[in-house]
């Protein structure tokens, strides 16, 4: 079946540029997690979405990192005003269900470039 | 948040076994232990878990010490495509979210 899905799959950026990264979950999926991941380091956790509400925040690193998942499905990272050090790959997971240490299936990523 | 310590890298022979150790010496009682990978430009996957017990999948063995406070993944004969960066991590009950660390970078030759 469908796995995780990110789009695009690459994006450069100028500084300053305002971004927004898609993720499509696995159909029937309630729970949706963000991370990043910079180079040659493992994936950092971002934010986490139980349906539509988002329980968790904490990992997104300034204000201009927002994210939403308006009608429980697809999930859209957006960064406003990029800064060389949001150069990273983003990636989306989602789990089935909202038990706690549930297998996270994991999407390929967007590679963000900020020049 | 437990921490696990892991080897930066492993090398091993295509066909041959791979044993990946993962030290968690503050580990509680409560914490199971994860294996994911990560291959080449890609998501990481989901490989094994276990809490106290050995454990065997399709993909991989996980051996965990009498004490838990330390674990081997094994993966018995390993093919090219197994080259990837491997994460043992720990969760509890109440973790949601995966902490990673640094992982092992498995290198295989043909």
């Amino acid at each position: 079946g469908a796995g995780v899905s990110q789009s695009p799959r690459y994006k450069v950026a100028k500084r300053g540029q305002d971004v927004a990264l898609r993720c499509d979950p696995i159909s029937g999926h309630v729970s949706l997690f963000w991370y990043q991941q910079a180079l040659g380091q493992g994936p950092e956790f971002l934010t986490y979405f139980q349906n539509e509400a988002q329980l968790d925040k904490s990992g997104l690193p300034s204000d201009r990192f927002f994210a939403e998942r308006p009608e429980g499905s697809v999930s859209t990272l957006k960064i406003q005003r990029t800064q060389q050090e949001d150069s990273a790959v983003y990636l989306c997971a989602s789990s089935p269900g909202t038990n706690l240490g549930e297998t996270q299936y994991f999407g390929p990523g967007t590679r963000l470039l900020v020049l | 948040d437990a921490k696990t310590t892991q080897p930066n890298s492993m090398e091993s022979n295509e066909e041959e076994p791979v044993h990946l150790p993962c030290n968690h010496s503050t580990i509680s009682g409560t914490d199971y232990i994860h294996w994911y990978r990560q291959l080449p430009s890609q998501g990481p996957e989901y490989v094994i878990h276990g809490l106290t017990s050995n454990v065997n999948n399709r993909m991989a063995s996980l051996a965990i010490a009498e004490d838990r406070k330390s674990s081997t993944l094994i993966l018995h004969r390993a093919t090219l495509r197994d080259a990837a960066v491997y994460y043992c991590i720990l969760r509890d009950g109440g973790d949601y979210k995966l902490s990673f660390g640094a992982g092992t970078t498995v290198t295989v030759r043909a």
